[in-house]
């Protein structure tokens, strides 16, 4: 069974910029994540997708990050305008339904100069 | 809303000693607990979790934690150490409920050493 995919795995741009992020859930997974790991602490959950509806994008600097999903499958998450802070690695995760357990892709490392 | 703490940033061991990493968590409810490792360059793997049932639980490459509803703890442990074990840990906390989202800790740093 494939994983997580995520592309690209590293990507540097300079601030005010934009960049978008692609994850590929394993197949067949209903519920998709995007979380946000700054260096030195635990993931912190962005938007949560079931099938290709939000559940919960509380906590998505929605002035500047934008994601979809839009035929409930892959997913992508951009970032327009990036700013200094937004340096860090981004997490897709997918499970089968909400609770499940999550499988988690490698992770696209931004660092935004 | 539940919070998780690791109560230690990094933790150095050496070779077939044992080793606790430690996690509390705070909550109003009922939780599901996780713990997570993450290698270099790599996503999250589950190592165990804890939904319910018998309060110590058993997982992949021999770890092992143990709920303790009464000091809301959820320590990791294992016996003796490999050089292979050296990564980042997370613990998580999960509310039951429709969406049962993840809170992680900070991360624990274990390094193995020779």
């Amino acid at each position: 069974e494939a994983g997580v995919a995520q592309s690209p795995r590293y990507k540097i741009i300079e601030k005010r910029q934009s960049v978008a992020f692609w994850c590929n859930p394993i197949s067949g997974h209903a519920t998709l994540y995007w979380y946000q790991q700054i260096l030195g602490q635990g993931p912190k959950l962005l938007i949560q997708f079931q099938n290709n509806g939000v559940v919960d994008d509380s906590q998505l600097p929605k002035d500047r990050f934008s994601a979809e999903r839009l035929k409930g499958v892959d997913s992508t998450l951009k970032i327009q305008p990036a700013k200094l802070e937004d340096s860090a690695v981004y997490l897709c995760a997918s499970s089968s339904s909400p609770g499940d357990e999550q499988y988690f892709g490698p992770g696209t490392r931004l660092t935004v100069t | 809303a539940q919070s998780v703490t690791q109560l230690d940033s990094q933790v150095p061991v050496f070779e077939e000693a044992p080793v606790e990493l430690r996690c509390n968590y705070s909550s109003s409810v009922s939780v599901y607990l996780f713990w997570y490792v993450q290698y270099p360059n790599q996503g999250l793997q589950l190592l165990l979790k804890y939904l319910s049932g018998s309060t110590l639980v058993k997982g992949i490459n021999g770890f092992e934690a143990e709920f303790n509803k009464s000091q809301t703890s959820f320590h990791l442990r294992k016996p003796s150490v490999h050089i292979s074990d050296t990564a980042e840990y997370f613990c998580a906390v999960s509310e039951p409920g429709s969406a049962r989202q993840l809170t992680f800790g900070s991360g624990t740093q274990l390094t193995v050493l020779p």
